[in-house]
């Protein structure tokens, strides 16, 4: 399974670019990497997902160099609502023996004024 | 559409009480998960099912946690003789196929064992 490694904790303040870098060293070729972002009393919900390269939607975008073994969650123009924990999870679902998806610890993004 | 649904939202009960924690999958979802969140932790596996084939019970702590899934829709999450240490957030999720689409969760089930 692979396993991610993020940042803890980071600050930023209202207006500013953030970008989130999570490490997945081992990660296997049918993998995808999802982010999650999850506010408290709530579920994580769906941010983006990636296989490689850069993918853009609406609310952010992903960053996945060629070699796949880390990748960069970019926030543009934060905002106080954007405070919240960001998970980055890499896995398929729909392998039988690995299929179970494990979370990381997240990274506790503080959006200051 | 609807969403994960997940009941009770919260539940207190006594040490040493059985508990069932209930879980509504998104219609056609053949993927499904549960989790526990401790206070400020992050998400920690307990099970997932996926499809027909037998579920992957791995991350169930101890013998007094049991899941089933019935008819490949509603799952039904058991804590035996709970105790202090249950207690948490209880997060379920689904997905559909194909195999990397993204999950849907649930908001949880709160338990606190007293």
């Amino acid at each position: 399974l692979a396993k991610t490694t993020q940042p803890i904790s980071m600050d930023s303040y209202e207006g500013q670019e953030v970008n989130i870098t999570c490490s997945h060293n081992n990660i296997a070729t049918n993998d995808y990497i999802t982010w999650y972002q999850q506010f408290p009393s709530q579920g994580p919900r769906f941010i983006i997902q990636g296989y490689k390269t850069k993918v853009t939607n609406e609310v952010a975008s992903l960053f996945i160099p060629a070699d796949r073994k880390s990748s960069t969650l970019s926030l543009p123009r934060v905002s106080l609502s954007d405070t919240a924990v960001y998970y980055c999870l890499v896995g398929d679902a729909g392998s039988s023996n690995t299929g179970k998806l494990i979370f990381g610890q997240g990274t506790t993004l503080q959006v200051k004024p | 559409g609807a969403g994960v649904s997940q009941s009770p939202s919260n539940k207190v009960t006594e040490k040493g009480k059985d508990v069932e924690l209930r879980c509504d999958p998104i219609s056609g979802h053949t993927a499904l998960y549960w989790y526990r969140q401790s206070l400020g932790q992050g998400l920690e596996f307990l099970i997932y099912f996926q499809g027909n084939s037998a579920p992957d019970k791995s991350g169930l702590p101890s013998d007094r946690f049991s899941a089933e899934r019935t008819g490949g829709s509603v799952s039904t999450l058991t804590i035996q003789r709970t105790q202090q240490e249950d207690s948490a957030v209880y997060l379920c999720a689904s997905s559909p196929p194909p195999h990397y689409s993204p999950l849907h969760f649930g908001n949880g089930t709160r338990l606190t064992v007293t």
